[in-house]
Protein backbone atom coordinates (compact mmCIF):
# COMPACT_ATOMS: atom_id res chain seq x y z
CA UNK A 1 0.00 0.00 0.00
CA UNK A 2 0.91 3.56 0.15
CA UNK A 3 3.50 5.08 2.00
CA UNK A 4 3.72 8.73 2.62
CA UNK A 5 6.99 10.14 4.44
CA UNK A 6 7.15 13.70 5.59
CA UNK A 7 9.65 16.42 6.63
CA UNK A 8 10.72 17.92 8.31
CA UNK A 9 8.56 17.28 11.44
CA UNK A 10 9.29 20.69 12.77
CA UNK A 11 10.48 23.93 11.13
CA UNK A 12 10.26 27.52 12.64
CA UNK A 13 11.08 31.02 9.96
CA UNK A 14 11.47 34.10 10.85
CA UNK A 15 8.64 35.87 9.70
CA UNK A 16 8.43 37.19 6.06
CA UNK A 17 10.82 34.13 5.41
CA UNK A 18 9.77 31.19 3.43
CA UNK A 19 9.23 28.00 4.15
CA UNK A 20 9.09 23.79 2.40
CA UNK A 21 7.83 21.33 3.20
CA UNK A 22 8.50 18.09 1.72
CA UNK A 23 6.63 14.74 1.23
CA UNK A 24 7.54 11.00 -1.01
CA UNK A 25 5.23 8.72 -1.92
CA UNK A 26 5.04 4.91 -2.63
CA UNK A 27 2.82 4.24 -4.59
CA UNK A 28 3.71 5.20 -8.21
CA UNK A 29 -0.54 5.14 -9.06
CA UNK A 30 -1.00 8.02 -6.83
CA UNK A 31 -2.42 10.66 -8.35
CA UNK A 32 -4.03 12.84 -6.00
CA UNK A 33 -1.98 15.07 -3.44
CA UNK A 34 -3.54 17.33 -0.73
CA UNK A 35 -2.05 19.77 1.99
CA UNK A 36 -4.00 20.08 5.15
CA UNK A 37 -3.19 23.11 7.86
CA UNK A 38 -4.63 22.08 11.06
CA UNK A 39 -4.72 24.87 14.07
CA UNK A 40 -4.49 23.70 17.28
CA UNK A 41 -7.67 22.04 18.82
CA UNK A 42 -9.26 22.64 15.08
CA UNK A 43 -10.03 20.53 12.10
CA UNK A 44 -7.77 19.79 9.48
CA UNK A 45 -8.53 22.19 6.69
CA UNK A 46 -7.38 21.82 3.04
CA UNK A 47 -5.25 24.53 1.86
CA UNK A 48 -3.98 23.57 -1.73
CA UNK A 49 -4.02 20.57 -3.89
CA UNK A 50 -2.46 19.04 -6.44
CA UNK A 51 -3.67 16.28 -8.97
CA UNK A 52 -0.85 13.99 -11.58
CA UNK A 53 -1.40 15.71 -14.46
CA UNK A 54 -0.18 18.74 -13.39
CA UNK A 55 3.26 19.68 -11.85
CA UNK A 56 2.70 22.81 -9.90
CA UNK A 57 -0.40 25.01 -8.58
CA UNK A 58 -0.37 28.26 -6.99
CA UNK A 59 -2.55 29.94 -5.00
CA UNK A 60 -1.78 33.42 -3.29
CA UNK A 61 1.49 32.40 -0.86
CA UNK A 62 1.32 29.00 -1.47
CA UNK A 63 2.53 26.63 -3.97
CA UNK A 64 2.73 22.86 -4.46
CA UNK A 65 5.30 21.27 -6.70
CA UNK A 66 4.70 17.40 -7.54
CA UNK A 67 7.56 15.58 -9.16
CA UNK A 68 5.80 12.45 -10.65
CA UNK A 69 9.57 10.43 -11.38
CA UNK A 70 11.02 11.26 -8.26
CA UNK A 71 7.46 10.53 -6.11
CA UNK A 72 7.78 13.44 -4.21
CA UNK A 73 6.00 17.18 -3.66
CA UNK A 74 6.61 19.92 -1.93
CA UNK A 75 4.47 22.58 -0.22
CA UNK A 76 5.94 25.96 -0.40
CA UNK A 77 5.07 29.21 1.57
CA UNK A 78 6.66 32.44 0.92
CA UNK A 79 5.97 35.98 2.43
CA UNK A 80 5.10 33.73 6.38
CA UNK A 81 2.92 35.36 8.86
CA UNK A 82 2.30 34.55 11.97
CA UNK A 83 -0.69 32.74 11.52
CA UNK A 84 0.68 30.39 9.33
CA UNK A 85 2.21 28.84 12.47
CA UNK A 86 0.45 25.68 12.56
CA UNK A 87 0.40 21.76 12.12
CA UNK A 88 0.50 20.68 7.94
CA UNK A 89 -0.45 17.69 6.71
CA UNK A 90 0.82 16.17 3.33
CA UNK A 91 -1.34 12.86 1.77
CA UNK A 92 -1.32 10.84 -1.09
CA UNK A 93 -4.02 8.70 -3.37
CA UNK A 94 -5.06 7.01 -5.82
CA UNK A 95 -8.55 6.69 -7.38
CA UNK A 96 -8.65 3.19 -5.39
CA UNK A 97 -7.61 3.52 -2.53
CA UNK A 98 -8.02 5.95 1.11
CA UNK A 99 -5.85 9.17 1.80
CA UNK A 100 -2.36 8.11 3.57
CA UNK A 101 -1.11 10.77 5.35
CA UNK A 102 2.25 11.64 6.63
CA UNK A 103 3.34 12.47 9.69
CA UNK A 104 2.66 16.27 9.95
CA UNK A 105 5.19 19.22 10.01
CA UNK A 106 5.02 21.96 12.85
CA UNK A 107 5.71 25.07 11.43
CA UNK A 108 6.54 28.29 13.84
CA UNK A 109 6.76 31.46 12.44
CA UNK A 110 8.57 33.68 14.35
CA UNK A 111 7.58 37.09 14.54
CA UNK B 1 -23.73 25.65 2.30
CA UNK B 2 -19.78 23.82 2.60
CA UNK B 3 -19.96 22.36 5.68
CA UNK B 4 -19.77 19.49 7.23
CA UNK B 5 -20.75 19.76 11.35
CA UNK B 6 -20.26 17.57 14.39
CA UNK B 7 -22.21 16.74 17.66
CA UNK B 8 -20.83 16.84 20.49
CA UNK B 9 -18.38 18.60 20.47
CA UNK B 10 -16.81 17.69 23.81
CA UNK B 11 -17.69 14.37 25.08
CA UNK B 12 -16.55 12.30 28.25
CA UNK B 13 -17.84 8.85 28.97
CA UNK B 14 -17.35 6.16 31.09
CA UNK B 15 -16.13 2.78 29.93
CA UNK B 16 -19.96 1.12 30.65
CA UNK B 17 -21.60 4.37 29.03
CA UNK B 18 -23.35 3.69 25.35
CA UNK B 19 -23.01 7.18 23.32
CA UNK B 20 -22.98 8.68 19.70
CA UNK B 21 -21.18 10.95 17.94
CA UNK B 22 -23.19 12.59 14.77
CA UNK B 23 -21.67 14.30 11.55
CA UNK B 24 -23.74 15.76 8.62
CA UNK B 25 -23.19 17.77 5.70
CA UNK B 26 -25.55 19.10 3.23
CA UNK B 27 -23.04 19.20 -0.29
CA UNK B 28 -24.51 16.07 -1.62
CA UNK B 29 -21.51 13.88 -1.13
CA UNK B 30 -21.85 10.58 -1.37
CA UNK B 31 -18.91 9.42 0.79
CA UNK B 32 -18.47 10.09 4.22
CA UNK B 33 -15.27 8.79 6.79
CA UNK B 34 -14.80 8.46 9.79
CA UNK B 35 -10.86 9.28 11.20
CA UNK B 36 -9.61 9.04 14.24
CA UNK B 37 -7.07 11.76 15.72
CA UNK B 38 -4.90 10.90 18.64
CA UNK B 39 -2.43 14.66 19.89
CA UNK B 40 0.55 15.64 17.96
CA UNK B 41 -0.44 12.46 15.09
CA UNK B 42 -2.64 12.28 12.23
CA UNK B 43 -5.99 10.96 11.40
CA UNK B 44 -6.27 7.76 11.41
CA UNK B 45 -8.87 6.40 8.93
CA UNK B 46 -11.34 4.16 10.66
CA UNK B 47 -14.53 3.75 8.30
CA UNK B 48 -15.54 5.12 4.57
CA UNK B 49 -18.78 5.17 3.97
CA UNK B 50 -19.53 5.10 -0.06
CA UNK B 51 -22.96 5.51 -1.01
CA UNK B 52 -24.43 5.30 2.14
CA UNK B 53 -23.26 1.40 2.17
CA UNK B 54 -19.78 0.92 4.06
CA UNK B 55 -17.04 -0.16 2.27
CA UNK B 56 -14.03 0.59 4.63
CA UNK B 57 -13.33 -0.80 8.07
CA UNK B 58 -9.96 -0.52 8.86
CA UNK B 59 -9.88 -3.39 11.32
CA UNK B 60 -11.79 -1.50 13.88
CA UNK B 61 -13.06 -3.12 17.23
CA UNK B 62 -16.23 -3.62 17.53
CA UNK B 63 -17.14 -1.06 20.63
CA UNK B 64 -16.88 1.32 17.74
CA UNK B 65 -19.94 1.05 15.51
CA UNK B 66 -20.47 3.12 12.21
CA UNK B 67 -23.98 3.59 10.77
CA UNK B 68 -24.91 5.99 8.00
CA UNK B 69 -28.88 6.19 7.80
CA UNK B 70 -28.80 8.31 4.79
CA UNK B 71 -26.91 10.70 2.68
CA UNK B 72 -26.15 13.49 4.72
CA UNK B 73 -25.89 11.36 7.85
CA UNK B 74 -23.26 9.71 9.63
CA UNK B 75 -23.23 8.36 13.35
CA UNK B 76 -20.35 6.56 14.93
CA UNK B 77 -22.30 4.31 18.28
CA UNK B 78 -19.89 3.77 21.27
CA UNK B 79 -20.11 1.07 23.68
CA UNK B 80 -17.71 -0.06 26.23
CA UNK B 81 -14.82 1.85 25.50
CA UNK B 82 -11.24 2.34 26.71
CA UNK B 83 -9.38 5.04 28.19
CA UNK B 84 -7.09 4.68 25.01
CA UNK B 85 -9.77 5.62 22.61
CA UNK B 86 -9.79 8.94 24.20
CA UNK B 87 -9.11 11.30 20.66
CA UNK B 88 -10.29 13.79 18.26
CA UNK B 89 -13.43 11.67 16.07
CA UNK B 90 -13.22 13.85 12.90
CA UNK B 91 -15.66 13.35 10.34
CA UNK B 92 -15.08 14.05 6.53
CA UNK B 93 -17.14 13.80 3.45
CA UNK B 94 -16.38 13.91 -0.16
CA UNK B 95 -18.03 14.14 -3.48
CA UNK B 96 -17.23 10.73 -4.52
CA UNK B 97 -15.07 8.14 -3.55
CA UNK B 98 -12.81 7.81 -6.38
CA UNK B 99 -13.67 4.87 -9.36
CA UNK B 100 -11.02 3.07 -10.64
CA UNK B 101 -7.34 3.82 -11.43
CA UNK B 102 -7.95 6.39 -14.08
CA UNK B 103 -10.20 8.91 -11.57
CA UNK B 104 -8.36 10.64 -9.19
CA UNK B 105 -10.17 11.16 -5.15
CA UNK B 106 -11.81 13.74 -5.13
CA UNK B 107 -11.19 16.47 -2.38
CA UNK B 108 -12.40 15.35 1.25
CA UNK B 109 -13.50 17.91 3.67
CA UNK B 110 -13.60 17.89 7.42
CA UNK B 111 -15.70 18.74 10.06
CA UNK B 112 -14.24 20.24 13.09
CA UNK B 113 -14.21 17.09 15.16
CA UNK B 114 -15.62 15.82 18.79
CA UNK B 115 -13.42 15.81 21.71
CA UNK B 116 -13.94 12.44 23.18
CA UNK B 117 -12.73 11.40 26.77
CA UNK B 118 -13.01 7.73 28.30
CA UNK B 119 -12.80 8.09 32.00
Amino acid sequence: GENVEQHPSTLSVQEGDSAVIKCTYSDSASNYFPWYKQELGKRPQLIIDIRSNVGEKKDQRIAVTLNKTAKHFSLHITETQPEDSAVYFCAGSSGNTPLVFGKGTRLSVIA
Amino acid sequence: DTEVTQTPKHLVMGMTNKKSLKCEQHMGHRAMYWYKQKAKKPPELMFVYSYEKLSINESVPSRFSPECPNSSLLNLHLHALQPEDSALYLCASSRGPGQGASRSTDTQYFGPGTRLTVL
